[in-house]
């Protein structure tokens, strides 16, 4: 069971490169969502999606697009990459309709902005 | 979504239970309080949540004060395996797709 599964892990990008993060689920779950981390920071949202089709913004969204044609992905993109996205991103899933379920998280994608 | 404060970190002792606590003093009735913990380089891991009656399960118990102003994470018996940063997060459960991370506490578990 691979829950789910971000990637790459690692990036190196140039100011103004363009690339996308991929998240992807195997447990059907219909809520999404995309946070980063900065350091010594806790998460903050950046994009979140209730079910394929359906995307909304967080906290953050700036410089980020979305969007959910499958119930199992989630990518991220970033359309023209500057140094302060450099961070950590994570994406998380759970399943809809029981209120109270956890979230679960994928391991991360380190993404330095040069 | 209420406001949390824990401190910045902690240590404790192997084997020891560990008592975390979080202030929420301007929750609101139909929120829910939330417990996630990040082990080093990993994603966030849930751990338990509660609206007011103290739950239990097999990683720790969440203790909510009767006024629910705050409450306090117990891990039986800490190990080192324990040493992450925990979150104490606030939220109403319609919503809890969408989880606000503040800074949380540092718990350092040592030998």
């Amino acid at each position: 069971n691979a829950g789910v599964t971000q990637t790459p892990k690692f990036q190196v990008l140039k100011t103004g490169q363009s690339m996308t993060l991929q998240c992807a689920q195997d447990m059907n779950h219909e809520y999404m969502s995309w946070y980063r981390q900065d350091p010594g920071m806790g998460l903050r949202l950046i994009h979140y999606s209730v079910g394929a089709g359906i995307t909304d913004q967080g906290e953050v969204p700036n410089g980020y697009n979305v969007s959910r044609s499958t119930t199992e992905d989630f990518p991220l993109r970033l359309l023209s990459a500057a140094p302060s996205q450099t961070s950590v991103y994570f994406c998380a899933s759970r399943v809809s309709g029981t209120e109270g379920q956890p979230q679960h998280f994928g391991d991360g994608t380190r993404l330095s902005i040069l | 979504d209420a406001k949390t404060t824990q401190p910045t970190s902690m240590d404790c002792a192997e084997g020891r239970a560990a008592n975390l606590p979080c202030n929420h003093s301007t929750i609101s009735g139909n929120e829910y309080v939330y417990w996630y913990r990040q082990i080093h380089s990993q994603g966030p891991q849930y751990i338990i949540h509660g609206l007011k009656n103290n739950e239990t399960n097999e990683m720790a118990s969440l203790i909510i004060t009767e006024d629910r102003k705050s409450s306090t994470l117990i891990l039986p018996h800490a190990t080192l395996r324990d040493t992450a940063v925990y979150y104490c997060i606030v939220r109403r459960r319609a919503n809890d797709y969408k989880l606000s991370f503040g800074a949380g506490t540092t718990v350092t578990v040592r030998a």
